[in-house]
């Protein structure tokens, strides 16, 4: 099976800040990839999939970018609404979806 | 609007079963595939199991295999986990979500609030 593993867990950051976030496959996973926030109490969020293309809605702050084995979610300028836990989530493999551990985003 | 509300979690002792259920309403319901995804108190999202929109094509993680079913109604646009022989790590918020196809990739665009599977003596 596919491993994924994000990193940092947690990662302290102030508005404006430009974050970034990092998500690892143990094998190549092409552009199969996407990534949710997740808000304390409420049920994750799609933000992008295939790797780079953002769901509608979405604010351009976010972007992803990555292929293969590494990827990226970068946040160009922390906004006080993007305080939450990040997940990547590889589906690559016919019949087995896997999600990363999650990134903690939070307040300096 | 699309909406998924799940229903039927609660406190189980060990060994115990349960049927989850997923309304759907707002989109093409037999168009989709689903699924049931979990997350244990304070820890990460867990994949729990897929079904494609005729029912015909199912997947379970590792940890579901042999002890869950997923099913599916598309008269009732319902999506259903029954959860036999339920252990204490089976506790966890259980989410059902809607599931792109295989053509544009199996990621979830839309998910429900959860509904929560306490399993305790």
């Amino acid at each position: 099976d596919i491993q994924m593993t994000q990193s940092p867990s947690t990662l302290s950051a102030s508005v404006g800040d430009r974050v970034t976030i990092t998500c690892r496959a143990s094998q190549s996973i092409s552009t199969w990839l996407a990534w949710y926030q997740q808000k304390a109490g409420k049920a994750p969020k799609l933000l992008i999939y295939k790797a780079s293309t953002l769901q509608s809605g979405v604010p351009s702050r976010f972007s992803g970018s990555g292929s293969g084995t590494e990827f990226t979610l970068t946040i160009s300028s922390l906004q006080p609404d993007d305080f939450a836990t990040y997940y990547c989530q590889e589906y690559n493999t016919y019949g087995r979806l896997t999600f990363g551990g999650g990134t903690k985003v939070e307040i300096k | 609007q699309v909406q998924l509300v799940e229903s039927g979690g609660g406190l189980v002792k060990p060994g115990g079963s349960l049927r989850l259920s997923c309304a759907a309403s707002g989109f093409a319901f037999r168009d989709y595939y689903m699924s049931w995804i979990r997350q244990a108190p304070g820890k990460g999202l867990e994949w729990i199991s897929y079904i494609s929109g005729s029912g015909s094509t199912i997947y379970y993680a590792d940890s579901a295999e042999g002890r869950f079913t997923i099913s599916r109604d598309n008269a009732k646009n319902s999506l259903y986990l029954q959860v036999n022989s339920l252990r204490a790590e089976d506790t966890a918020l259980y989410y059902c979500a809607r599931q792109l196809s295989m053509a544009t990739g199996y990621y979830f665009d839309y998910w429900g609030q959860g509904t929560l599977v306490t399993v305790s003596s």
